[in-house]
């Protein structure tokens, strides 16, 4: 069975900080990793994905993500949060072997202040 | 944006009677997906399909029922709905199983 876990409900950045929105997966075969982020009343916007390659992936909106398939997480980061950053962000994984089934994580909270 | 569209956007029902719930895309994508998302447990599948005519169960399957007869529909039916299905439902929409999905803005669901 595939699982993913965000260990924090709530992030909370000031503007213009770094910021890390934490991810640890667990699946059998080899992880397709995703992020995604969610705004009020709209479904969810791909960010970012890890399927094979580089560990550090660069997305949109100036996020990135680094695989460490030792620590198996995918944490998201933002060097320069932004206000526009504040949303609730998922993280997704699907097994390679399992063609079709991703498992979302239950999302964490960032709340950039200014 | 992707071209995915769900209908209705909002509804209220009562508990025992039927709802359907449509997904239309129009990018041909093969994968189409339901999920359902509640507080506290993020989004959870309900079915997916890979084909026409093609479709699989989720970890929340109980209850529901797909069909996807055209490339472009999948629809979703809660055949007699409970007030444990209240909840919001997203559609989304993959080319392949490995590229990302695009999502739907979501349909409202409530039972009483």
């Amino acid at each position: 069975a595939q699982s993913v876990a965000q260990p924090e409900d709530q992030v909370n950045v000031a503007e213009g900080n770094p910021l890390t929105v934490k991810c640890t997966y667990s699946v059998s075969g080899n992880p397709y990793l995703f992020w995604y982020v969610q705004y009020p009343n709209r479904g969810l916007q791909f960010l970012l994905k890890y399927i094979t390659g580089d560990n550090l992936v660069k997305g949109s909106y100036g996020f990135e993500a680094e695989f460490n398939k030792s620590q198996t997480s995918f944490h998201l980061k933002k060097p320069s949060a932004l206000v526009s950053d504040s949303a609730l962000y998922f993280c997704a994984v699907r097994d390679n072997t399992n063609a079709g089934k991703s498992t979302f994580g239950d999302g964490t909270t960032l709340t950039v202040k200014p | 944006d992707a071209g995915i569209t769900q209908s209705p956007r909002h509804k209220v029902t009562e508990t025992g009677t039927p709802v359907t719930l449509r997904c239309h895309q129009t990018e041909n994508h093969r994968y189409m997906y339901w999920y359902r998302q509640d507080p506290g447990h993020g989004l959870r599948l309900i079915h997916y399909s890979y084909g026409v005519k093609d479709t699989d169960k989720g970890e929340v399957s109980d209850g529901y029922s797909v069909s996807r007869s055209k490339t472009e529909d999948f629809l979703l039916t809660l055949e007699s709905a409970t007030s444990s299905q209240t909840s919001v439902y997203f559609c989304a929409i993959s080319p392949e199983a490995d590229q990302p999905q695009h999502f739907g803005d979501g349909t409202r669901l409530s039972i009483l």
